[in-house]
């Protein structure tokens, strides 16, 4: 079956480490974003790709990286400057960025303590 | 700024009654918009989707949205609810290569 994969489901970690969020699609999209989702704030895009080795911020990407190597991937990493980064993370994608819908994996929830 | 707002943070409405979920989008936005619905704790499914010719666009569910250029809103509308239809509503929008989203809307339906 085509679709989004996210993994782990749920992830704890201590302050100061860095973390790393998976993504995997394999719905051959040439687009791919990551979306923090608090509750009452909506989805706010951190970071998004629109083609293989290329990626743009997004309204929130401090404290937070990516890196697109392959066409299917797309992991974030939640970094120790991030300063309040228990939440829940939505990757998606779509054919191409700026004008077809977005499919979204089932989230990841990040809790640091 | 690009924005989309979502002027209601909750709603409840009667099972069997209808429902319009409001959506504004400031200037700047494609004419590429979108509806989304979440379950807890679950990623978004699409509900519908305009991107050109007829304004009023059917979806998934029941579901049907207008698009309005002259109010800038694409506001969700549907004829009569169901208990199952509790979730809480996204609308999107476009701007160059960014996918804006609203803080949502939770349905919630009385039986």
């Amino acid at each position: 079956d085509g679709g989004i994969t996210q993994s782990p489901k749920y992830l704890f970690r201590k302050e100061g480490q860095n973390v790393t969020l998976s993504c995997e699609q394999n719905l051959n999209h040439d687009a791919m974003y990551w979306y923090r989702q608090d509750p009452g704030q909506g989805l706010r895009l951190i970071y998004y790709s629109q083609i293989v080795n290329d990626f743009q911020k997004g309204d929130i990407a401090e404290g937070y990286s990516v890196s697109r190597e392959k066409k299917e991937s797309f992991p974030l990493t939640v970094t120790s400057a991030q300063k309040n980064p228990t939440a829940f993370y939505l990757c998606a994608s779509s054919i191409e960025a700026g004008r077809n819908e977005a499919f979204f994996g089932q989230g990841t929830r990040l809790t640091v303590v | 700024a690009q924005s989309v707002t979502q002027p209601d943070i909750h709603i409840t409405v009667s099972e069997g009654a209808s429902l319009e979920l409001r959506c504004n989008y400031s200037y700047g936005a494609t004419p590429y918009l979108f509806w989304y619905v979440q379950s807890p704790g679950q990623g978004l499914q699409l509900l519908l989707k305009y991107f050109s010719g007829d304004t009023l666009v059917q979806g998934i569910k029941g579901f049907e949205a207008e698009f309005k250029r002259s109010q800038s809103s694409f506001n969700l509308r549907k004829p009569s609810v169901h208990w199952s239809d509790a979730a809480e509503y996204f609308c999107a929008a476009y701007y160059g290569n960014k996918l804006v989203f609203g803080a949502g809307t939770i349905l919630r339906v009385k039986s």
